[in-house]
């Protein structure tokens, strides 16, 4: 089975502060990771994601995250936090079920608060 | 290209009525799927697709139904609506299943 744990439901960093958001997943087979982000009364946009090519994957909005098989993690990082980035943040894993679909499973997310 | 639309945005119901949440998709995307996001929960897939005629259940599919008769569009049925099916609702589609593109979501109060 898959899964996503997200670790801290809350997350505060001062402006220029580093971000960073923590995921960890299980998965009996190679998986596929991304993260979202969502604004506030809006859908979920895509970040970035991991596709077992390089293993740091670079986003939109300066985020990068890092695929650590060892560790089995997934951590969102920007250097320098902006107030735009005040938004929640999805980890979510990709597993292939019976049927041959590829389903996304989400951790419960964090939200991320920028302090100016 | 409108990408994933999702109607109605918000509404309203009385407990035991029913009602179908649309969900239409412009980009030839064969994976559709439904979630439901509670606050503390992240997003639990209610129903999937992989295709036209082809639907399976996700993790929390009790009190809701599915059809995909075509390929753009994956209605989603509220048969006889609870409040414990209060949520904000999205639909989502991909065209290989890695990375899914979401539309802007429908609240649902059910009192």
């Amino acid at each position: 089975a898959q899964s996503v744990t997200q670790l801290g439901s809350h997350v505060s960093v001062s402006e220029g502060a580093l971000v960073l958001l923590r995921c960890n997943y299980s998965s009996s087979v190679p998986p596929y990771l991304f993260w979202y982000v969502q604004y506030p009364n809006q859908g979920l946009q895509l970040l970035l994601k991991y596709t077992s090519a390089a293993t740091l994957v670079k986003g939109i909005n300066g985020f990068e995250a890092e695929f650590k098989k060892s560790e089995t993690s997934f951590h969102l990082t920007k250097p320098s936090a902006h107030m735009s980035d005040a938004a929640e943040y999805f980890c979510a894993v990709s597993a292939k079920v019976q049927t041959g679909a590829n389903n996304l499973f989400f951790g419960t997310g964090t939200r991320l608060t920028v302090i100016p | 290209n409108a990408g994933v639309t999702q109607t109605p945005k918000f509404q309203v119901l009385k407990t035991g009525q029913s009602m179908t949440l649309q969900c239409a998709q412009d980009m030839n995307h064969e994976y559709m799927s439904w979630y439901r996001q509670d606050p503390g929960m992240g997003l639990r897939l209610i129903h999937y697709s992989v295709g036209a005629g082809i639907t399976d259940q996700g993790e929390v599919p009790n009190g809701y139904n599915v059809s995909r008769s075509t390929t753009e569009d994956f209605p989603l049925r509220l048969l006889s609506a609870a409040p414990s099916q209060t949520s904000v609702y999205f639909c989502a589609s991909s065209y290989s299943g890695n990375g899914y593109t979401f539309g802007s979501g429908t609240r649902l109060t059910v009192v």
